[in-house]
């Protein structure tokens, strides 16, 4: 069974500090997608990351696939109320057949003014 | 066109109801999902159709019924469902299954 371990599972911050979310697994990813999502919204796709060691940004998030591609991380720098929300990560993995999306179980992030 | 749309956004329906979720994307994605998400929990996969054909379907009960009508739209047809079928019902499309899924705002479902 293919896994995707995201932690931590929540955190509450103050605006202006910075937070780091990780993604790891022991599979290898073609790419790797985060999404954030607010309540009763659907995900809405931040950044897909595709070779390994590549790093993406986004403003005040950065984005960063391991080395072997199995691992992940999303770094804020000081965090707004407006990054509040769920992040999800999610690993598109190869598999008998063809291919599988296996999401991460997701961060749950409240950043206090 | 780069969203996916989904209809209706609330539904309330009763356990002899039949009624039915639409999703609609124009972006030419050859790949569209259903995924299921309770409170708290990540979106739970349900069924993906590659074109037109439906590819996987992750054990789901015959009372959730899909259905791809053409390469735009997605229907999930729902009939006899249980108060805990009550979940926020998402679609997705890819371009194709191998590519990263962008998501439509959802279905929050109410079974009574």
């Amino acid at each position: 069974t293919q896994l995707l371990e995201q932690s931590p599972q929540f955190l509450s911050i103050q605006e202006g500090e910075n937070l780091t979310v990780y993604c790891n697994s022991s599979s290898v990813f073609s790419s790797l997608q985060w999404y954030r999502q607010e309540p009763g919204e659907g995900p809405v796709l931040l950044v897909t990351v595709v070779t390994g060691g590549e790093v993406k940004k986004l403003k005040r998030l950065t984005f960063q696939f391991g080395d072997a591609r199995k691992d992940s991380s999303l770094h804020i720098t000081a965090a707004q109320p407006g990054d509040t929300g769920l992040y999800l990560c999610a690993g598109v993995a190869s598999v008998t057949g063809g291919f599988k999306t296996i999401f991460g179980a997701g961060t749950r992030l409240f950043v206090k003014a | 066109d780069t969203e996916v749309t989904q209809t209706p956004k609330h539904l309330v329906m009763g356990m002899t109801n039949k009624k039915s979720l639409k999703c609609e994307q124009h972006m030419g994605h050859r790949a569209m999902y259903w995924y299921k998400q309770k409170a708290k929990k990540p979106p739970e996969l349900m069924f993906v159709y590659s074109y037109e054909k439906l590819s996987i379907n992750e054990s789901v009960p015959s009372r959730f019924s899909p259905e791809c009508p053409n390469s735009s739209l997605l229907n999930l047809h729902l009939h006899a469902l249980q108060p805990e079928d009550s979940a926020l019902y998402l679609c997705a499309s890819s371009q194709d299954y191998s590519n990263e899924q962008f998501f439509g705002p959802g279905t929050r479902l109410t079974v009574l």
